[in-house]
């Protein structure tokens, strides 16, 4: 596509319950990155998919939260069990390679509202 | 590891007034560094980058940076801003393989 789409972009959810965020990202782009960004915060780093493996999770908070790529598109974000502490925008990006030189496109993000 | 950090959280300015939003990062590496604008409501953009060569880089927008390897500085600079730039803009930095790392933000604020 011509941008990178996240769906949904609003999710309300119960404490509890699994949720599970999608981003689909430039058709191309070989690296996908997850962030989380809290009520005035800044961007928090989740993890990177280079194709559909995964060399950097280290962002994930917990394992309550999961990450899965299919080749070289589509990405799923699970968070399971949800807590309030997991409100926030997930913002989804791609880039043509995992070498910066080209910047991130951002999707719009999902805003998740845990309650 | 690299760190960015924004001095600032808000930035009010009147309309027409230059502007300048401070960027300082921290890195044992050779880096890029980036600065993101996010409207309100709308995701992030790429404004400008610094990857090599000149260190002044022009963006979008009429936005400007500077590249100070000395001070370990990305000022971002515009001339005369405009209503329109209200929104919240995000230095960062990345080594040359790896992930980018985000400033926590700075809004600015247009007065009229």
């Amino acid at each position: 596509g011509a941008g990178v789409s996240q769906s949904p972009s609003n999710k309300v959810t119960e404490k509890g319950k699994d949720v599970e965020l999608r981003c689909d990202p430039i058709s191309g782009h070989t690296a996908l990155y997850w962030y989380r960004q809290r009520l005035g915060q800044g961007l928090e780093f989740l993890i990177y998919f280079q194709g559909n493996s995964a060399p950097d999770k280290s962002g994930l908070p917990s394992d309550r939260f999961s990450a899965e790529r299919t080749g070289e598109s589509v990405s799923t974000l699970t968070i399971q069990r949800t807590q309030q502490e997991d409100s926030a925008v997930y913002l989804c990006a791609s880039s043509l390679d995992e070498v910066v030189t080209y910047g991130y496109t951002f999707g719009s993000g999902t805003r998740l509202t845990v309650v | 590891a690299q760190s960015v950090t924004q001095l600032d959280s808000q930035v009010p300015v009147f309309e027409e007034a230059p502007v300048e939003l401070r960027c300082n990062y921290s890195s044992s590496v050779s880096v890029y560094l980036f600065w993101y604008v996010q409207y309100p409501n709308q995701g992030l953009q790429l404004l400008l980058k610094y990857l090599s060569g000149s260190t002044l880089v022009k963006g979008i927008n009429g936005f400007e940076a500077e590249f100070n390897k000395s001070q370990t500085s990305f000022h971002l600079r515009k001339p005369s801003v405009h209503i329109s730039d209200t929104a919240e803009y995000f230095c960062a930095v990345s080594p040359r393989d790896d992930k980018i790392i985000f400033g926590k933000g700075t809004r600015l604020h247009i007065l009229p």
